[in-house]
């Protein structure tokens, strides 16, 4: 079965401080599609990235970046000098390619508090 | 202009009602999704429908119908409400179900009474 950990419940920063978000990922199948997605506090779910298991070249974007790593099955994201607006609930999901398998298997979110 | 919308946003109601919850996306997806978050933000997938055809149906309670009446559509029917039923729902559409990102509307917040 398709398993996502994120180990951190809460997270709490200052901002300016760089953070990053665990994201440790089980699956069986070759081919597979991770993604992070963002709530913040006004309660939308906000897709910030997506990546298939054959690529495994870390992405940056803007403040945002992300580490995945086969090796050990962890795609974590790492936020750059955080400001109060990354204050939010992100969530990493997981799908497979076939059957059953393409559901997408959320991770039960890190709530993250960037702090004035 | 909105990409997945949902209506209506906030629905408060007596428990043992029925309420319908309806959504709508204007991408062109074949793939569409109804999503429970609890209180404590774990979502849960309770449907998906591809090209109007039921594909994914969780455990759910019969008292939750899904209704897709064209491909850009799908309705949530909730017969017999009750408490436990109080949570944000989420609709979502793909181009395909699987490996395809998932865009989401902006939820409606059920709360039973």
């Amino acid at each position: 079965a398709q398993k996502v950990t994120q180990a951190q419940t809460e997270i709490s920063v200052v901002e300016k401080e760089d953070v990053t978000l665990d994201c440790v990922y089980e699956t069986r199948d070759t081919t597979y599609y991770l993604f992070w997605y963002k709530q913040p506090p006004s309660g939308e779910l906000v897709f910030l990235i997506r990546r298939n298991s054959f690529d495994e070249q870390n992405e940056i974007s803007g403040r945002y970046s992300w580490n995945f790593q086969k090796s050990t099955s962890s795609f974590n994201f790492t936020i750059t000098a955080s400001q109060v607006v990354d204050s939010a609930v992100y969530f990493c999901a997981l799908s497979g390619n076939a059957g059953n398998n393409r559901k997408l298997i959320w991770g039960l979110g890190t709530s993250l508090a960037v702090n004035p | 202009d909105t990409a997945v919308s949902q209506t209506p946003k906030y629905l408060v109601t007596q428990m043992g009602n029925d309420k319908s919850i309806k959504c709508e996306q204007n991408l062109g997806h074949d793939t569409m999704y109804w999503y429970k978050q609890d209180s404590k933000k774990f979502l849960k997938i309770m449907f998906s429908y591809n090209n109007k055809e039921l594909i994914i149906n969780e455990t759910v309670p019969n008292r939750f119908s899904p209704k897709s009446p064209d491909k850009a559509h799908l309705n949530l029917h909730i017969n017999s409400l009750e408490l436990g039923d109080s949570a944000v729902y989420f609709c979502a559409s793909s181009q395909a179900i699987g490996r395809q990102t998932q865009y989401f509307g902006p939820g409606t917040r059920l709360l039973v009474l």
